[in-house]
């Protein structure tokens, strides 16, 4: 089992630009969410799914869009990158009814 | 606004030194608290969770201790080793969803041999 796959590993993007961060799990896990790691703040929660269909927001969602058509996926859209974007993103999976939130290797995201 | 505050923000230990972080929350409707752990370049991995109704719990070298009453909670690191060098977050969830985790601003250890 690969786990949890986030793709790419880095970005650069100019303010303005647009992109979609990937992420998928191959463990079947109904719950993923989308965290932002800035330094001295943690993780924060930006948006998350309760399963195929079902998003909501978490603390920090704005300018970003997410979508979940698939158990396997959660894409993470930047509409318009904006340099308070720059940040590590991470994605996570957890089972339902399970605490324990398996996180991927990060995307490290840099917006210019 | 965090929810939770950690401190410290960073810390040295000795081998075989014991390490100590403290988180502290206000909102009581939380009902999880788990630890995470986190290398360089790598996503954070669950270390240790406990649920308020134990004050205690142990895995190896690791330890919670709850205190309800105060609403905190802490991470002891016993014969810290140089491998336990990594940062770490304490969580808090609400019983109402355990999937929604907000964390702690994160304390880096660094274990010198």
């Amino acid at each position: 089992n690969a786990g949890v796959t986030q793709t790419p590993k880095f970005q650069v993007l100019k303010t303005g630009q647009s992109m979609t961060l990937q992420c998928a799990q191959d463990m079947n896990h109904e719950y993923m969410s989308w965290y932002r790691q800035d330094p001295g703040m943690g993780l924060r929660l930006i948006h998350y799914s309760v399963g195929a269909g079902i998003t909501d927001q978490g603390e920090v969602p704005n300018g970003y869009n997410v979508s979940r058509s698939t158990t396997e996926d959660f894409p993470l859209r930047l509409l318009s990158a904006a340099p308070s974007q720059t940040s590590v993103y991470f994605c996570a999976s957890s089972r339902t009814g399970k605490n324990i939130q398996y996180f991927g290797a990060g995307t490290r995201l840099s917006v210019l | 606004q965090q929810q939770v505050k950690q401190s410290p923000q960073s810390l040295i230990v000795q081998k075989g030194g014991i390490s100590i972080i403290n988180c502290a929350y206000e909102n009581t409707a939380f009902d999880y608290f788990p630890w995470y752990q986190q290398f360089p370049g790598k996503g954070p991995a669950l270390l240790i969770a406990i649920r308020p109704d134990v004050s205690e719990k142990k895995e190896g070298r690791f330890t919670i201790s709850f205190n309800k009453s105060a609403k905190q909670f802490s991470l002891h690191i016993m014969d810290s080793q140089p491998g336990d060098s990594a940062t770490y977050f304490c969580a808090v969830s609400p019983k109402s969803n355990d999937y929604k985790l907000s964390f702690g601003a994160g304390t880096t250890v660094t274990v010198r041999a």
